[in-house]
């Protein structure tokens, strides 16, 4: 059973940065594309970037371009994404899921989400 | 706002079909076939009923189904449970600079 577990969340000041991790177990986390995705409170979902299994293909959304930096480390089954420059509105769950559509958007694994709030 | 409209609330008694809509463009819905539903209870993170316009993941319930006209998609729960309780948000594929979109959630209350 495939299980994606998210940490690196907490309470940052306005233009700080966070490093989210994403530990995958229980398949072939080379194999999947894995993607980001952040929840604002009382929001909806908000796709932010995918890269593929190699690592080779990277899609931001426009809103965060510049801003975030996703990666992933197949040797130790992790994925993360770099966020710099924190505003009040990154303010959010982020959830990492995996794609097993490869870049077609079917995001059937899904972490429990880590909270960053952004805030002085 | 967001790149796909979903009605904001639907609501329906046990046992009666619903139907949330989800519209887009021909850049997204209407151009391609990656059109996904997810299904999301208070405190929990999504979860998966739909992918590919049309296709149940496996463990799905069949009450959950999925279609497509023009730019628009929809997913249709029929014989409504309480625990049919959620927010539902659509996601496609989108031919620019920003390839996923979701829509902005319809929260589905049984009565």
């Amino acid at each position: 059973q495939a299980q994606l577990v998210e940490s690196g969340g907490g309470l940052v000041k306005p233009g700080g940065s966070l490093r989210l991790s994403c530990a995958a177990s229980g398949f072939i986390f080379s194999d999947y594309y894995m993607t980001w995705i952040r929840q604002a409170p009382g929001k909806g979902l908000e796709w932010l970037s995918y890269i593929s299994g190699s690592g080779r293909i990277i899609y931001y959304t426009d809103s965060i371009k510049g801003r975030f930096t996703i990666s992933r480390d197949n040797a130790k089954n992790s994925l993360y994404l770099q966020i710099n420059s924190l505003r009040a509105e990154d303010t959010a769950v982020y959830y990492c899921a995996r794609d097993s559509g490869s870049g077609s958007f079917r995001f059937d694994y899904w972490g429990q989400g880590t909270l960053v709030t952004v805030s002085s | 706002q967001s790149a796909l409209t979903q009605p904001a609330s639907v609501s329906g008694s046990p046992g009666q079909s619903i139907t949330i809509s989800c519209t887009g463009t021909s850049n997204d819905i209407g151009g391609h076939n990656y059109v996904s539903w997810y299904q999301q209870h208070p405190g929990k993170a999504p979860k998966l009923i739909i992918f590919e316009v049309t296709n149940r993941p496996s463990g799905v319930s069949s009450r959950f189904s999925g279609s497509k006209s023009a730019n628009t998609a929809s997913l249709t729960i029929s014989g409504l449970q309480a625990e049919d309780e959620a927010d539902y948000y659509c996601c496609s594929y989108r031919s620019d600079n920003s390839p996923c979109a979701f829509g902005g959630g319809t929260k589905l209350t049984v009565l």
